[in-house]
């Protein structure tokens, strides 16, 4: 049973547009929610995370939006990059887990066209 | 800087053989993850480990056992390889001491079992 979804497996983008990643889960008790970004032949490196007591979260061209009613989340990067193209993984935990299990989406691959 | 490091970054081993995949960080972290990414299935938990001689299963431990004898390092062993373990396995770390704390990311062992 996937609780974590990205439904997206791969999104196209021009170089300086809006790039939309979308997340959707379905464990309410899920209260903490990140974003990691994967090379090829690397490991996921942190991107952006966001807390359940929040509905958005920016960080430079980052930013994540939080729909709890909906159980979903979004990561908005403006403008894309050609170094943006990467696989992106939306993850969650549960607070009574603290920081230690995380569980991971799918992955959407995006591609930024120069 | 968090390392992160696996002890190797590709895998042929033959259906039946026991295979050892360590990871070692030097965060001095308490957590640490095994995960295998798989297209299409993203990054499933395999087991993970809150301390020293500590450990917990995942999402998907059948088939794997690990150990971890000291802080830094966490093993992962397949005790009898068989062709669906083949896959790209990432170890993590994070830090227990306050909040949120994210996962740091090794770069991968790509095992194949032939």
């Amino acid at each position: 049973d996937q609780q974590v979804k990205q439904n997206s497996p791969s999104l196209s983008v021009q170089e300086g547009r809006i790039s939309i990643l979308n997340c959707d889960y379905t464990n309410s008790m899920f209260d903490y929610f990140l974003w990691y970004k994967k090379y090829p032949a690397e490991g996921p490196t942190f991107l952006i995370s966001i807390s359940s007591i929040k509905d958005k979260n920016e960080d430079g061209r980052f930013t994540v939006f939080l729909n709890k009613s909906a159980k979903h989340l979004s990561l908005h990067i403006v403008p894309s990059q050609p170094g943006d193209s990467a696989v992106y993984f939306c993850a969650a935990s549960e607070s009574h887990f603290g920081n230690e299990k995380l569980t991971f989406g799918t992955g959407t691959r995006l591609t930024i066209i120069p | 800087d968090v390392k992160v490091t696996q002890s190797s970054r590709y895998l042929v081993k033959r259906t039946g053989e026991k295979v050892f995949l360590e990871c070692v960080q030097d965060m001095d972290h308490e957590n640490m993850f095994w995960y295998r990414q798989d297209p299409g299935l993203g990054l499933r938990l395999i087991y993970f480990s809150y301390d020293v001689k500590m450990k917990e299963k995942g999402d998907i431990p059948e088939g794997y056992s690990v150990s971890r004898e000291k802080k830094e390092r966490f093993s992962l062993i397949l005790e009898s390889a068989s062709t669906n373990q083949t896959s790209m396995y990432l170890c993590a770390s994070s830090s227990s001491s306050s909040g949120r704390e994210t996962q740091y990311f090794g770069p991968g062992t790509r095992l194949l079992v032939l």
